[in-house]
């Protein structure tokens, strides 16, 4: 059973541009959960999606959007690139029902470099 | 904004030693708190998930208990391996949000051989 996965590993852009990062859930899993995990810090939640809609958010401005496809599996989009956008970005996966106390499973990330 | 504090930031300790650190979370509107494992270059692992005041986890070597009452858990880890080095996170889940994680910082954990 492969667990999450996530693409690209690793990407490097520059200032002003857009970019998606895809996620697939572990199998037979339904929601999907972002995070952006900055150099020292803890991961900071972006956004939920469950049955393709975002279902909860986090402190992010509307340049980071996302999607759900019917087959659950998620992309992050990031439009207008800023310095600070540069960060490790998971993506977690879980059952959708009684998430709060659903184990989450994690991805390896998406290294992004913006420059 | 929710605070989820780790202690200590990071941590060394030679192979055999047993040690322990520390999450702090709100003691109100709690629901859930996650524990996990992360090592560097691969995915973050589930170790816990704890829900219930007092609760008591434990997964080989590795085990974790809860007092939602004074917003705490500890993590422990028994006579400590080099393959423990890794962050280990704490992740909290407040009443109101479908699985959103407050994550602490980490404690980062290295055990020399």
């Amino acid at each position: 059973d492969a667990g999450v996965t996530q693409s690209p590993t690793h990407l490097i852009k520059t200032r002003g541009q857009q970019v998606t990062l895809r996620c697939s859930p572990k199998s037979g899993h339904d929601t999907v959960s972002w995070y952006q995990q900055a150099l020292g810090q803890g991961p900071q939640f972006i956004f939920q999606y469950y049955e393709e809609e975002e279902r909860q958010r986090g402190n992010f401005p509307d340049r980071f959007s996302g999607h759900q496809f019917p087959n659950y599996s998620s992309e992050l989009n990031v439009n207008a690139l800023l310095l600070g956008d540069s960060a490790l970005y998971l993506c977690a996966s879980s059952l959708g029902t009684g998430v709060s106390k659903e184990t989450q499973y994690f991805g390896p990330g998406t290294r992004l470099l913006v420059l | 904004i929710l605070n989820v504090e780790q202690s200590p930031q990071s941590l060394h300790v030679q192979e055999g030693d047993s040690t322990n650190f520390t999450c702090s979370f709100p003691s109100s509107n709690f629901y859930a708190l996650h524990w996990y494992r992360w090592e560097t270059a691969k995915s973050p692992e589930a170790l816990f998930v704890m829900t219930l005041n007092g609760d008591e986890k434990k997964k080989g070597r590795i085990s974790a208990t809860l007092n939602t009452k004074e917003g705490y858990s500890y993590l422990y880890i028994k006579g400590s391996q080099p393959e423990d080095s890794a962050t280990y996170l704490c992740a909290f889940i407040g009443g109101t949000s479908y699985g959103k994680l407050t994550f602490g910082q980490g404690t980062i954990l290295t055990v020399h051989p």
